[in-house]
Order: structure tokens, then sequence, then C-alpha cells
């Protein structure tokens, strides 16, 4: 059963960058779906997509954050990254990874998600 | 953009349906995904493509969709089903993922 695991620091100070992984586990990140993406939950808000990356390599982002998001992807670890650039508080929240068949197609594979707080 | 607009609360006895709705802009001519989320749990897809139900859900969960509005009906509904449910959809416009604002149900 295909199994996603957010890591990272849990707490970030502001203008720095944040990185967090998502490791893939039961089945290769190669062949368990075509995209893999990143979503977030500030405090009390709803959630927000911050992009999806093809196993190919072409990434997708959401506008808002495109100017400070890069999501990667590394096959020989069965992983791939998200990095946010000068952060604020405003980036706190619970960050989530997730797995999707196709670009439109749903986030069917989840992760239970970890919580980036921004302070300094 | 495209905004999704949902009530921020639904409240419902158990055994009865709730319904959740998910107003956008002729949303009835796009795809509607909707999640279930609990604290300290990873998301879970219970509604795709309008009224899809993936594997392991109940079908106590379905959904439609038509000219402004998507719902999602919970049937027979259990203390369990207690969450916070977001619908989605992809904006065509932008290029990008959509959420709704959540919704949460509670069971009295």
């Amino acid at each position: 059963q295909l199994q996603l695991h957010e890591s990272g620091p849990g707490l970030v100070k502001p203008s720095e960058t944040l990185s967090l992984t998502c490791t893939v586990s039961g089945g290769s990140i190669s062949s368990s779906g075509r995209y893999w993406g990143w979503i977030r939950q500030p405090p009390g808000k709803g959630l927000e997509w911050i992009g999806s990356i093809y196993y190919g390599g072409t990434t997708y982002y959401n506008a808002s954050l495109k100017s400070r998001v890069t999501i990667s992807l590394d096959t020989s670890k069965n992983q791939f990254s998200l990095i946010l650039n000068s952060v604020t508080a405003a980036d706190t929240a619970l960050y989530y990874c997730a797995r999707h068949r196709d670009l439109f197609d749903p986030l069917d594979v989840w992760g239970k998600g970890t919580t980036v707080t921004v302070s300094s | 953009s495209y905004v999704l607009t949902q009530p921020p609360s639904v409240s419902v006895a158990p055994r009865q349906t709730a319904r959740i709705t998910c107003g956008g802009d002729n949303i009835g001519g796009n795809s509607v995904h909707w999640y279930q989320l609990k604290p300290g749990q990873a998301p879970v897809l219970v509604v795709h493509d309008d009224s899809g139900r993936p594997s392991g859900i109940s079908e106590r969960f379905s959904g439609s969709n038509s000219g402004n509005t998507a719902t999602l009906t919970i049937s027979r509904v259990e203390d369990g089903d207690e969450a916070d449910y977001y619908c989605q959809v992809w904006d065509n416009t932008d290029d990008h993922w959509v959420f709704g604002g959540g919704t949460k149900l509670t069971v009295l």
C-alpha cells in the first residue's frame, strides 16, 4: 500500500528557506503515480495547493507562490521535495504531500502532514 | 481566480442525512472532488469527479454537481463522520487547483 511521509524542520526563521521532503514507500515514485504534489493548511484556515511535479520533472505551481517555490524529485531516494524561499509568518502551516495520477485527477493518497512554524 | 464557497459548518443528528454544498460559477462544468480531514490523520478522498466513490469509501458518501452548486451527501450519518470537508476543482483559467474554504460537519 502506497504511503507518503513528510519530514523537515518544524521551525524556520523569517526570511529564511523552508525545506521539506516527502518519502514515498510501498511503491516506486517513478511508477506509482505520475504527479506528486504539496498542499498546505494555515492554522484555522483552508487548504491551499502549492504545486505539483510530474515524474518526468515538469512542475506546476500556484501562481501566488510561484516566485518562491521549487518542487523537485529524487527518484534514487524515492522522495520529492519542497523549497519555499523568503518565508514569513504567513507561511506557518500544516504541510501535506500527496499523489495524483494525472494533473487533473484528485489527490488520492496523502501523508499525515508536518507542521512548520515561521518564527524568530 | 476561481472561488469555491462552502458553508463554514453543518450540523446533523446521527442517522440523518448531511448535505454539504460547494458553490462556484458554473461549477457544473468542472469535475469536483471532495476530501475528509480529521486531526492527526491523512486527508481522505471521499468523492471524485462529482459522484465517483473511491474503493473503500462507504456507499453512504455520494456527490452531485449541476449549475452553480456541487453537493456532498452523507447518508445515515455516524459519529465517525465528524470532520472537515473540502471541495476541489481545477481552475482552467489560472491552471491551478482550487479548494473551497471547508465545512466542519458536527454530529449532534
